[in-house]
């Protein structure tokens, strides 16, 4: 079973609109970290937000919110006010393990296409 | 600022050949690891480090080998090359390996092999 599931291969936005990336997990764990990384066209890959398993608030780091569901497994990430450098490729990835050996596992992305 | 930099940024192999993918970092990260990325299946594990002289496998280990005799460097060694590594490589390190340590990733490395 995947670890980490991006059902949207590809979405559509329009400048200064939100959008969400949706992302669902699959673990035993009750321990573990939810991380969003973006793409960009260049390679890079760029972290952008964590969620911890035990955090009760959703994380937010300025445009980009997680909206962490834990019940359903879910950690969405929202972008508000798009632009048109929000275009790129966003994993969803989760770090699941004991100890100082926990695996970053990534899903299979969702590109992101912000139009005018 | 380098952070985590991986060197070359392009390789061209024939099938069996040989050759070292470096990666170096410079935030004094414990942890460190390896992925390659092909198109619709993500960034995959291949080896990781918990530290100076431990490495252990990932998901997908079979044809790689790894050292960490330094904190610093994490080379990535393919010991015969076949085209189905033709890949992007990407080098990432974390300050530990803990659940809640963000991967900090090279600009990683496009290698094919023909």
């Amino acid at each position: 079973a995947q670890k980490i599931t991006q059902t949207q291969p590809g979405m559509f936005v329009q400048e200064k609109e939100a959008v969400t990336l949706d992302c669902t997990y699959d673990t035993s764990d009750q321990s573990y970290g939810l991380f969003w990384y973006k793409q960009p066209s260049s390679g890079e890959m760029i972290f952008l937000i964590y969620q911890g398993s035990y955090d009760e608030q959703n994380a937010t780091e300025g445009r980009y919110s997680l909206n962490f569901q834990k019940a359903r497994k879910s950690a969405n990430l929202v972008i508000s006010a798009s632009q048109l450098g929000d275009s790129a490729m966003y994993f969803c990835a989760m770090r699941e393990g004991s100890g100082t050996a926990s695996k970053l596992t990534f899903g299979t992305g969702t590109r992101l296409q912000v139009t005018l | 600022n380098a952070g985590v930099t991986q060197t070359p940024k392009f390789q061209v192999l024939k099938t069996g050949q040989s050759m070292t993918l470096q990666c170096a970092q410079d935030m004094n990260h414990e942890y460190m690891s390896w992925y390659r990325q092909d198109p619709g299946m993500g960034l995959r594990l291949i080896h990781y480090s918990v530290g100076a002289g431990i490495t252990d496998q990932g998901e997908v280990p079979n044809g790689y080998n790894v050292s960490r005799s330094t904190t610093e460097d994490f080379p990535l060694r393919l010991l015969s090359a076949a085209p189905s590594q033709t890949s992007v490589y990407f080098c990432a390190s974390s300050y530990t390996g803990a659940r809640n340590s963000p991967l900090h990733f090279g600009n990683g490395t496009r290698l094919t092999v023909t």
